[in-house]
């Protein structure tokens, strides 16, 4: 069985500040890494993903994350937040092939202060 | 225009009520989900179809039953209720692996069940 460990649970920072949020997976097999953005009251949005290749991976809104497969680990980072970043993050993984399920950290709130 | 469509939007119904929250996608993808978040933001995936097909079917009480008329929509309907359900519902939509590439799923906007 998959499961997605995210340490932080609740994150404050002040504009500039850069981030980093952490992920760890668990999965034997090849794997699919995704984070999703969920604003307040809106639907989860796809910030980026990984498939195989270059382990770091740029997404949208200048977010970025890194695959470390000797740590089991999928990051994301920015360099410098907003306060339009203050968000819940949610990281998934799935097995590749068949195995379509999505399973999901427990989230980190990010909350960045003006 | 909407890719995947939730509807309510809201949900407010008392314990012990049969209720239905119905979930379209344009996106001509052939695999749909059901995800529960509860209170503290969790999210679980509850049942997957892939072309009208039931592929992942989670633990969940049998009052929840997920309907599939045809790849484009994924309506959830629940029986008897209890307060427990209360949480948001979420659809999701993706396109098959391929390559062994799960592809991004697209999420619905969220039906938010209240319990009184």
């Amino acid at each position: 069985a998959q499961s997605v460990s995210q340490h932080n649970h609740h994150v404050i920072l002040s504009e500039a500040a850069s981030l980093e949020l952490g992920c760890n997976y668990s999965y034997g097999g090849t794997v699919n890494l995704f984070w999703y953005v969920q604003y307040p009251g809106q639907h989860l949005q796809l910030l980026l993903k990984y498939f195989s290749g270059d382990p770091l991976v740029k997404g949208i809104k200048g977010f970025e994350a890194e695959f470390i497969k000797s740590k089991f680990s999928f990051n994301l980072r920015k360099p410098s937040v907003q306060w339009s970043d203050t968000a819940e993050y949610f990281c998934a993984v799935n097995g590749g092939g068949s195995a379509r399920q999505l399973t999901f950290g427990s989230g980190t709130q990010l909350t960045v202060l003006p | 225009d909407t890719a995947v469509s939730q509807t309510p939007k809201y949900l407010v119904t008392q314990m012990g009520n049969d209720k239905s929250i119905k979930c379209e996608q344009n996106l001509g993808h052939d695999t749909m989900y059901w995800y529960k978040q509860d209170s503290k933001k969790f999210l679980k995936i509850m049942f997957s179809y892939n072309n009208k097909e039931l592929i992942i079917n989670e633990t969940v009480p049998n009052r929840f039953s997920p309907k599939s008329p045809d790849k484009a929509h994924l309506n959830l309907h629940i029986n008897s209720l209890e307060l427990g359900d209360s949480a948001v519902y979420f659809c999701a939509s993706s396109q098959g692996a391929h390559g062994g590439r799960n592809q991004p799923q697209h999420f619905g906007d969220g039906t938010r069940l209240s319990i009184l």
